[in-house]
């Protein structure tokens, strides 16, 4: 199962974009790439996930390398209520499992 | 949109309990899971089911026991509580198959305090 490294903390001013980053230097071939945030208090949320191609949706963008070895999740305007764990997840065996690991905070401030 | 509830927002019981969390999703998904967040830890997983009756062990399935009678419901049971099951408790459901579509649902989670 390939690792994801993520700095532990960041911050981020309102209205600015947040460039949150994660490397995963052993994904395989056929893995794809999750991201999900969890806000105080409550369940994670999926973000966005992606293979090879650039990903876009109305909550954020996610940018991968051609190598594919790392990955940025771009948040365009970051507001108050961004605030929370950002988790890049990188898919794990058949199951579906998801391996959650540390995570970033992301602290957005006015 | 996919809804996952969870049955109580914080449950408080005495060591030795029997505990029933309830978990049920609105999608028709195949797949649901139990996991357990503590600080430091991260989220584990502890059961998941792949359909109605099936259920594997996760990560750290100790103590727990599962029960799916029904495909929109998965019930996570702690035989005898004890104060180290002390956590949150988050439910997940998810399609099955379609690579890319591993895209789990959670729940708000329980917060269960064992005395």
């Amino acid at each position: 199962d390939a690792k994801t490294t993520q700095p532990t903390s960041m911050d981020c001013a309102e209205g600015r974009a947040a460039n949150l980053p994660c490397n995963h230097s052993t994904i395989s071939g056929n893995e794809y790439v999750y991201w999900y945030r969890q806000i105080h208090s409550q369940g994670p949320q999926y973000i966005i996930h992606g293979l090879k191609n650039n990903e876009t949706n109305e909550m954020a963008s996610l940018i991968i390398t051609e190598d594919r070895k790392s990955s940025t999740l771009i948040l365009p305007h970051a507001t108050l209520r961004d605030t929370a764990v950002y988790y890049c997840i990188v898919r794990t065996s058949n199951t579906g499992k998801l391996i959650f690991g540390q995570g970033t905070t992301l602290q957005v401030k006015p | 949109d996919v809804k996952v509830t969870q049955s109580s927002r914080y449950l408080v019981k005495r060591t030795g309990e029997k505990v029933f969390l309830e978990c049920v999703q609105d999608m028709d998904h195949e797949n649901m899971f139990w996991y357990r967040q503590d600080p430091g830890l991260g989220l584990r997983l502890i059961y998941f089911s792949y359909d109605v009756k099936m259920k594997e062990k996760g990560d750290i399935p100790e103590g727990y026991s599962v029960s799916r009678e029904k495909k929109e419901r998965f019930s996570l049971i702690l035989e005898s509580a004890s104060t180290n099951q002390t956590s949150m408790y988050l439910c997940a459901s998810k399609t099955q198959g379609e690579d890319g579509k591993n895209i789990q649902y959670f729940g708000a989670g329980t917060r269960l305090s064992v005395l």
